[in-house]
């Protein structure tokens, strides 16, 4: 079956600093990916969706400043969180749109926690 | 603009009891895609099923079930006989068809199976 990874699973980095999750395809070219937040005990929130080599579109209320995405392959997709603050922790769940069938396939998330 | 709403927080069952979770969906879309996941405590979204809007046929899968009602725009699960390893949360989900197409996930039911 079509496998998403993610990396790092978990992170925690410090208030102002950037931190870059990587979002891959194994197994499959993925012609768009997307990006989610789940803040605990809450729904996944679509950021923006990403098609390869050319800009994100950003869901109404994400900064893409702050949100950084880049889709450079068609098996990878990045998402850097700039000057991160604690508001921003959360999980950060991708998924990539491909393969055979055209399913959307889930990552397993990365925990990211700003002190 | 897309809706899901999953009125059930929590739902707390003993093993071997049914149980159905409720989906009440919204789209201005005449085709759209109908999804249940569900997400263990580790986090990672197991994807359950898809359904297709022209498609109301109910479906079973082991014990699993699946009651779509367009008239009343409701896609309901069913989990017969549960067990503990059922406990997480699902989440309903709507999505367009398409290129673009987006996925739009209600908040939850926490489903809790206790011995």
């Amino acid at each position: 079956g079509a496998v998403v990874s993610q990396h790092p699973s978990w992170v925690i980095c410090k208030s102002g600093t950037s931190v870059k999750i990587e979002c891959r395809s194994l197994d499959f070219q993925a012609t768009t990916m997307f990006w989610y937040r789940q803040f605990p005990k809450q729904s996944l929130m679509l950021m923006a969706t990403s098609n390869e080599g050319s800009k994100a579109t950003y869901e109404q209320g994400v900064e893409k400043d702050k949100f950084l995405i880049n889709h450079a392959s068609l098996t990878l997709s990045t998402l850097t969180v700039t000057s991160a603050h604690p508001e921003d922790s959360s999980f950060y769940i991708c998924s990539a749109r491909g393969g055979t069938s055209n399913e959307q396939y889930f990552g397993p998330g990365t925990r990211l926690t700003v002190t | 603009a897309q809706k899901v709403t999953q009125a059930q927080t929590e739902i707390s069952v003993v093993e071997k009891e049914d149980v159905t979770l409720d989906c009440v969906y919204e789209t201005r879309d005449t085709t759209y895609y109908l999804f249940w996941y569900k997400q263990p405590p580790s986090g990672e979204l197991v994807f359950l099923i898809r359904r297709n809007s022209f498609d109301e046929q109910n479906e079973i899968s082991g014990r699993y079930s699946w009651n779509f009602q367009k008239s009343t725009s409701s896609f309901n699960f069913t989990i017969t006989a549960s067990q503990v390893v059922d406990s997480a949360v699902y989440f309903c989900a709507v999505g367009t068809t398409g290129t673009a197409s987006k996925l739009t996930f209600g908040t939850g039911t926490r489903l809790q199976v206790t011995l």
